[in-house]
């Protein structure tokens, strides 16, 4: 399988806790891009990396979130201190921008229950 | 800022009707991206088109059919003689053009369920 990857696919923990997600992006994809799903709602947009540089930030990002990509490969996403208001679906996505490529594939994401 | 709508929350269709799901977007780039993506119940948004902003020409890949409309800002997607299968939610997406922009920007959804 060479799509883009995501663990665990479930997670329960209880309010406080920390949790860290990976997402392992296609191969030779250098962008790699983090959004929140809530039930209802699209996808929104919390942060992106060029390889293993943090381009972009969404104000939904509060300090409790974390983001990283230290070798420009897989990314992981932490939360500290897990609020109820958590609870979502977190999507990866990855992208090779160039012109006619630039699409922005999705992993089957990680399922977050904050008790 | 960038804005996608889709109207239609919910369709309910019965098999073999044809349904069309309606995305209207608001940009301020002259050249971005549109895209739709299908989300069946298992969660995972599978990538079902992108249109270029400067080609107009509408697309035709089997039973999926997209009408793009720059005078309109719409992008609308119409699947013929649908199936059960076809059941899920499908999201329409924007994203500029420029290459150093990130983010796409989502509409909420419209949650399609073909009866059989």
């Amino acid at each position: 399988d060479t799509g883009v990857s995501q663990n665990p696919r479930h997670k329960i923990t209880k309010r406080g806790q920390n949790v860290t997600f990976r997402c392992d992006p296609i191969s030779e994809h250098n962008r790699l891009y983090w959004y929140r799903q809530t039930l209802g709602q699209g996808p929104e947009f919390l942060t992106y990396f060029q390889n293993e540089a943090q381009l972009e930030k969404s104000r939904l990002l509060s300090d409790r979130f974390s983001a990283e990509r230290p070798k420009g490969s897989f990314s992981t996403l932490e939360i500290q201190r897990t609020e109820q208001g958590d609870s979502a679906m977190y999507l990866c996505a990855s992208t090779l921008p160039g012109q006619g490529v630039d699409t922005q594939y999705f992993g089957p994401g990680t399922r977050l229950t904050v008790l | 800022a960038q804005k996608v709508t889709q109207a239609q929350t919910e369709i309910s269709v019965v098999e073999k009707e044809d349904v069309t799901l309606d995305c209207v977007y608001e940009t301020r780039d002259t050249t971005y991206y549109l895209f739709w993506y299908k989300q069946p119940p298992s969660g995972e948004l599978v990538f079902l088109i992108r249109r270029n902003s400067f080609d107009e020409q509408n697309e035709i890949s089997g039973r999926y059919s997209w009408n793009f409309q720059k005078s309109t800002s719409s992008f609308n997607f119409t699947i013929t003689a649908s199936q059960v299968v076809d059941s899920a939610v499908y999201f329409c997406a924007l994203r500029p053009h420029n290459t150093n922009a990130g983010k796409s920007t989502f509409g909420d959804g419209t949650t399609l369920t073909v009866k059989p």
